[in-house]
């Protein structure tokens, strides 16, 4: 199993801050990774897909970038409807894992 | 587009079998752009994959669950199913069907996620 570590766990950012996020594959997933925005009592939300493209209707201040086994994701500008939870995914051979999740919080 | 619905049981006993059902709206599960999956969420905690599968009947599970899952489709009824056998309250979580694009190896989108709590 090909298993993905996120850091930090929690974050502590004010709005307008630029804010990165970590995820470490423990095999190489070539650019197989994508982010997503969770926020309290929803579903996830996708952000990232194919490591570094924007889905479509995402604010362009959310970016990607990686392959291998580091990737990141890139708040430029930290915006008050940003303080939520995110999560990597990586997809190998069928299979899925996710990352430990980002809890961005207020500072 | 696509919509996901899940529906079953919000309760179930220890040692019994979860059982839930994802209907798709929008589109056809008989796609062949998609692979159609469970994904949990145990109370304040992170997401877990618990298996996905074509609508050729493929299925492909986490190994950590594979011994107690079982993925089905219906074509005829655009619906896809988890069975998740002698659960135990660390089964507790949100369940969400979701939508695999295999194009871009992405999940969107996502059902709402139902809540089911393991308890006598």
């Amino acid at each position: 199993d090909i298993q993905m570590t996120q850091s930090p766990s929690t974050l502590s950012a004010s709005v307008g801050d630029r804010v990165t996020i970590t995820c470490r594959a423990s095999q190489s997933i070539s650019s197989w990774l994508a982010w997503y925005q969770q926020k309290p009592g929803k579903a996830p939300k996708l952000l990232i897909y194919k490591a570094s493209s924007l889905e479509s209707g995402v604010p362009s201040r959310f970016s990607g970038s990686g392959s291998g086994t580091e990737f990141t994701l890139t708040i430029s500008s930290l915006q008050p409807d940003d303080f939520a939870t995110y999560y990597c995914q990586q997809y190998n051979s069928y299979s899925l894992t996710f990352g430990g999740g980002t809890k961005v919080e207020i500072k | 587009q696509l919509q996901l619905q899940e529906s079953g049981p919000g309760l179930v006993k220890p040692s019994e079998t979860l059982s839930l059902t994802c209907t798709v709206s929008g589109g056809s599960i008989s796609s062949s752009s998609y692979y159609w999956g469970w994904i949990r969420q145990p109370p304040g905690k992170g997401l877990e994959w618990i298996g996905s599968i074509y609508y050729s009947g493929s299925t492909y599970y986490n190994p950590s669950l594979k011994s107690r899952v079982t993925i089905s489709v219906d074509t005829s009824k655009n619906q896809f199913s988890l069975k998740l056998s002698s659960v135990t309250a660390a089964d507790t979580a949100v369940y969400y069907c979701a939508t695999l694009e295999i194009a871009v190896a992405a999940i969107d989108p996502w059902g709402q996620g139902t809540l089911v709590t393991v308890s006598s």
